[in-house]
C-alpha cells in the first residue's frame, strides 16, 4: 500500500535562504510524485510532478524536487524564499489504480 | 477561463441537518473528486466518479452521499449521520482517471455545524 510522509508539520525560514520541504513515500510499484501548494482559504495547485524521466523535476515560482529511489524521497527546494511562498505545502503519490495519497502538509512560515 | 467552483464559501448548518455543497467544473475532465481536509490530516477522499451516472467511495465515504448526473457537476450531501461533518471540503477534477493526471482543485467550501 503506498503512503506518504512529510516530515515537520511547520518549517520557517528567512527570506532569501533555502528553503527544503521532505517527503518520504511507501509504493510497491514506480510511483507518480506530486508537490501542491495551498494559500490560506484556498484550494490546492500543482507545483510540479513526477511520472517518468529526470528525476530532477522543476516547477512553477522557482521550486523543484528530486526523485531520489533509493531513498524513496522527493524532497522540494527552492534555492531563495520569498514572502509570498508561505503556505503550506503538500506531497502526493500515486499508483497504477488511480488513487492519490497525500501527506498531512508542512506549513512554510518566512521571517523578514 | 476555465476552473471549478464551489458554493458557498462559507456554510452554517445545525446539527441534524443535511446539506448539500455544490462543486461545478468547465475543464471538460472526466474524474471528479471530493475530499475533506481537517488541521494536521492532509487531504482525506470521500467519494470520486469517473463518469456520468458512476461513483464510487473513498475512505470515509460515511455520512456523506454524492450524485453524477452531468459531466460538469458533482455535489455532496453532508447528511445528519455524518458524526463530525464541521471541515474544509474541496472538490477536485482530473483529465481522465490515469495517475499522472494532477488534480486540479476548488477554492473550498468550510462548513460549520452547530
Amino acid at each position: 500500500a503506498q503512503s506518504v510522509t512529510q516530515l515537520g508539520s511547520h518549517v520557517s525560514v528567512s527570506e532569501g535562504a533555502l528553503v527544503l520541504l521532505r517527503c518520504n513515500y511507501s509504493s510497491s510499484v514506480p510511483p507518480y510524485l506530486f508537490w501542491y501548494v495551498q494559500y490560506p482559504n484556498q484550494g490546492l495547485q500543482l507545483l510540479l510532478k513526477y511520472t517518468t524521466g529526470a528525476t530532477l523535476v522543476k516547477g512553477i515560482n522557482g521550486f523543484e524536487a528530486e526523485f531520489k529511489k533509493s531513498e524513496t524521497s522527493f524532497h522540494l527546494t527552492k534555492p531563495s524564499a520569498h514572502m509570498s511562498d508561505a503556505a503550506e505545502y503538500f506531497c502526493a503519490v500515486a499508483e497504477e489504480g488511480f488513487k492519490t495519497i497525500f501527506g498531512a502538509g508542512t506549513r512554510l512560515f518566512v521571517k523578514a | 477561463d476555465g476552473g471549478i467552483t464551489q458554493s458557498p464559501k462559507y456554510l452554517f448548518r445545525k446539527e441534524g441537518q443535511n446539506v448539500t455543497l455544490s462543486c461545478e467544473q468547465n475543464l471538460n475532465h472526466d474524474a471528479m473528486y471530493w475530499y475533506r481536509q481537517d488541521p494536521g490530516q492532509g487531504l482525506r477522499l470521500i467519494y470520486y466518479s469517473q463518469i456520468v451516472n458512476d461513483f464510487q467511495k473513498g475512505d470515509i465515504a460515511e455520512g456523506y452521499s454524492v450524485s453524477r448526473e452531468k459531466k460538469e457537476s458533482f455535489p455532496l450531501t453532508v447528511t445528519s449521520a455524518q458524526k463530525n461533518p464541521t471541515a474544509f471540503y474541496l472538490c477536485a477534477s482530473s483529465i481522465e482517471v490515469v495517475t499522472d493526471s494532477p488534480l486540479h482543485f476548488g477554492n473550498g467550501t468550510r462548513l460549520t455545524v452547530t
